[in-house]
């Protein structure tokens, strides 16, 4: 069966410092990767999405990035973190849409 | 462009009563339909989807959900609330093969 492990669960970061926030799947090939973020008192937003290795597109102007190196393999970074970059991360796959989306159990990061 | 709308930031209930948390979206092509189902600090989990045929659609634990073509709407139902309810729910849907667009989420709140 297919699993999606998130990590890490919680993360207090100062201003300043680096991000890296790791996604794997396992029990598939080639699934579609996503990162998303909750705000507080906000719904979902999109960040980032990859059909394939090295193939990401970014949906919304932003201090992060995100990375592809393997298959199953999904990376949020930032080289200097923004107060504004608190939030619930979560990580999600798919195979196409029909069957949605399965997600990961989230990372919530505070940025001090 | 698809987008979704959760006219209800906040459903307050009394247990064992039923409740209606309201879900409409805008597209000009078919799509499918999802509702997720938020329980605090952890990650989504798909409650149920509507992708054709039946336009009534069950999850195992009591929840349904009626797609209505000529009005937009995916509107979820639940005949008598448990305190385990207590939760967020996120309306969906699909957006291409890729990608789906939620709502801004309503927080049920089922009280003894």
């Amino acid at each position: 069966s297919q699993t999606i492990h998130q990590w890490p669960a919680t993360l207090v970061q100062p201003v300043g410092s680096p991000l890296s926030l790791e996604c794997t799947v396992e029990g598939t090939s080639n699934p579609n990767l996503y990162w998303y973020r909750q705000a507080a008192g906000r719904g979902l937003q999109l960040l980032f999405y990859s059909v394939g290795i090295g193939q990401i597109s970014s949906e919304v102007p932003q201090n992060l990035s995100a990375s592809r190196p393997q298959d199953r393999q999904f990376i949020l970074s930032s080289k200097k973190l923004l107060l504004s970059d608190s939030g619930f991360y979560l990580c999600a796959w798919s195979q196409g849409t029909s069957g949605g989306y399965t997600f990961g159990s989230g990372t919530r990061l505070t940025v001090v | 462009a698809q987008s979704v709308t959760q006219l209800d930031s906040q459903v307050p209930v009394f247990e064992e009563a039923p409740v209606e948390l309201r879900c409409n979206y805008s597209s000009s092509v078919s799509v499918y339909l999802f509702w997720y189902v938020q329980y605090p600090n952890q990650g989504l989990q798909l409650l149920l989807k509507y992708l054709s045929g039946s336009t009534l659609v069950e999850s195992i634990n009591g929840f349904e959900a009626e797609f209505n073509k000529s009005q937009t709407s995916f509107h979820l139902r639940k005949p008598s609330v448990h305190i385990s309810d207590t939760a967020e729910y996120f309306c969906a849907v699909s957006v291409g093969y890729n990608k789906l667009i939620f709502g801004a989420g309503t927080r049920l709140a089922v009280h003894p």
